[in-house]
């Protein structure tokens, strides 16, 4: 049964890249059309899709994030990666990653436990 | 303002049968976008419901089932039970904005 777990710092500094790691068990990062995804819910709000990965290194990125957002993905370790630069305040939010099967657009399932990060000085 | 309108809240009595719907727009749900739902529950990771429309996971009991026409979908619960309530999230894919989209969210509240 496949799982995934996040982890990383729970609180960065404003201005500072905020970086997390999802790491994938009971199967393989790189089993052909599964994508690999990050979403984020700010506290008391809804769900904000970051971006997904698939494993040969293809990137799609919210339009909003882009710029701040890099994804990436290490098959050796069955992990995948996010960073975000220059963060703010309102980029606090409890972060989840997720699989989705057969393109960026397919429902995510399953997903990590999801972790809070604070971005506070 | 989420891309995917829903409504903010809905409610209803044990055993009753409620609605959630997900209004998008021809750049979504209406150009031929798969619609999938999500459960929330306080605390927790959302959960798959429905995907592609109509399609339950293995596991999810056939109280729930989604429909799609036009430029909205909906999600349905029959014999509504006590641990439904929770937070219900719709997503579709925008063409226009080339990214994943997700609703609002519907709180539903089991009287």
């Amino acid at each position: 049964q496949l799982q995934l777990q996040e982890s990383g710092p729970g609180l960065v500094k404003p201005s500072e890249t905020l970086s997390l790691t999802c790491t994938v068990s009971g199967g393989s990062i790189s089993s052909s059309s599964y994508y690999w995804g990050w979403i984020r819910q700010p506290p008391g709000k809804g769900l904000e899709w970051i971006g997904s990965i698939y494993y040969s290194g293809s990137t799609y990125y919210n339009p909003s994030l882009k710029s701040r957002v890099i994804i990436s993905v290490d098959t050796s370790k069955n992990q995948f990666s996010l960073k975000l630069s220059s963060v703010t305040a309102a980029d606090t939010a409890v972060y989840y990653c997720a699989k989705s099967r057969g393109g960026v657009s397919a429902a995510s399932d399953p997903w990590g436990q999801g972790t809070l990060v604070t971005v506070s000085s | 303002q989420s891309v995917l309108a829903q409504p903010p809240s809905v409610s209803g009595a044990p055993g009753q049968r409620v609605t959630i719907s997900c209004t998008g727009s021809n750049s979504n749900i209406g150009g031929s976008s798969d619609v999938h739902w999500y459960r929330q529950r306080p605390g927790t990771a959302p959960k798959l419901l429905i995907s592609g429309n109509s399609n339950r996971p293995s596991g999810v009991p056939d109280r729930f089932s989604g429909s799609k026409s036009g430029t909205s979908a909906s999600l349905a619960i029959t014999g509504l039970q006590a641990e439904d309530e929770a937070d219900y999230y719709c997503q579709s894919y925008d063409s226009s904005l080339s990214g994943v989209i997700f609703g609002g969210g519907t709180k539903l509240t089991v009287l």
